[in-house]
């Protein structure tokens, strides 16, 4: 199957820092990706889907200005969590849909715990 | 408003019997259906998916079966292994809506040797 790679798996930071996770179509192109959110024993929160060489779509209640999505080429997209505060740490998932297949599966990375103290 | 459901938080199975897993939605306009199994702490791995114009789809022990009049899917595992426990989502999109996912709360599954 199609491979994400999602990094840094954990990362550690100040409030008031900024973080930037990156995530990898590694052996596909992927037009669009999606940046998803998940708290402690609840399920997945989609987030915004990144669209290659467009603004990203945010969710409702998502803050743009805080999650900012970059998605510059065909395999990667990166999310930043700007002026992280501690109600930002997280488990954040990416996902990726392979462009080369009509169905509408989503292929995830790793995730990538967020902890801001 | 949860669009889909997993009503069973947790399950429980021995090892070699049948773990059955069900998911309900709300949505008509939901077109296709995927199950992913999740560990901690590691993102979600695609399991089996099954569009709207079918009531079955197999793929070696993983079977998916879908009931569009009950807006039911189930998930069966045959049989079970140790291996499988782990946290189970279903999830759903409307192809026209932008193949956005939705997905279900989850259910943990517990096979025990």
């Amino acid at each position: 199957g199609a491979v994400v790679s999602q990094h840094p798996s954990w990362v550690i930071c100040k409030s008031g820092t900024s973080v930037k996770i990156e995530c990898r179509s590694l052996d596909f192109q992927a037009t669009t990706m999606f940046w998803y959110r998940q708290f402690p024993k609840q399920s997945l929160m989609l987030m915004a889907t990144s669209n290659e060489g467009s603004k990203a779509t945010y969710e409702q209640g998502v803050e743009k200005d805080k999650f900012l999505i970059n998605h510059a080429s065909l395999t990667l997209s990166t999310l930043t969590v700007t002026s992280a505060h501690p109600e930002d740490s997280s488990f954040y998932i990416c996902s990726a849909r392979d462009g080369r297949i009509a169905k509408n599966i989503q292929y995830f990375g790793a995730g990538t715990r967020l902890s801001v103290l | 408003d949860q669009q889909v459901k997993q009503n069973s938080p947790s399950l429980s199975v021995q090892e070699g019997r049948i773990s059955i897993l069900n998911c309900d939605y709300t949505n008509s306009m939901f077109d296709y259906f995927l199950w992913y199994k999740k560990y901690p702490a590691e993102g979600p791995t695609f399991l089996i998916s099954i569009s709207s114009i079918k009531d079955k789809n197999e793929d070696g022990r993983f079977t998916v079966f879908l009931n569009k009049s009950a807006k039911h899917l189930s998930l069966h595992i045959v049989p079970s292994q140790p291996g499988d426990s782990a946290v189970y989502f279903c999830a759903a999109s409307d192809g026209a809506a932008g193949n956005k996912l939705t997905f279900g709360g989850g259910t943990r599954v517990l096979v025990k040797p």
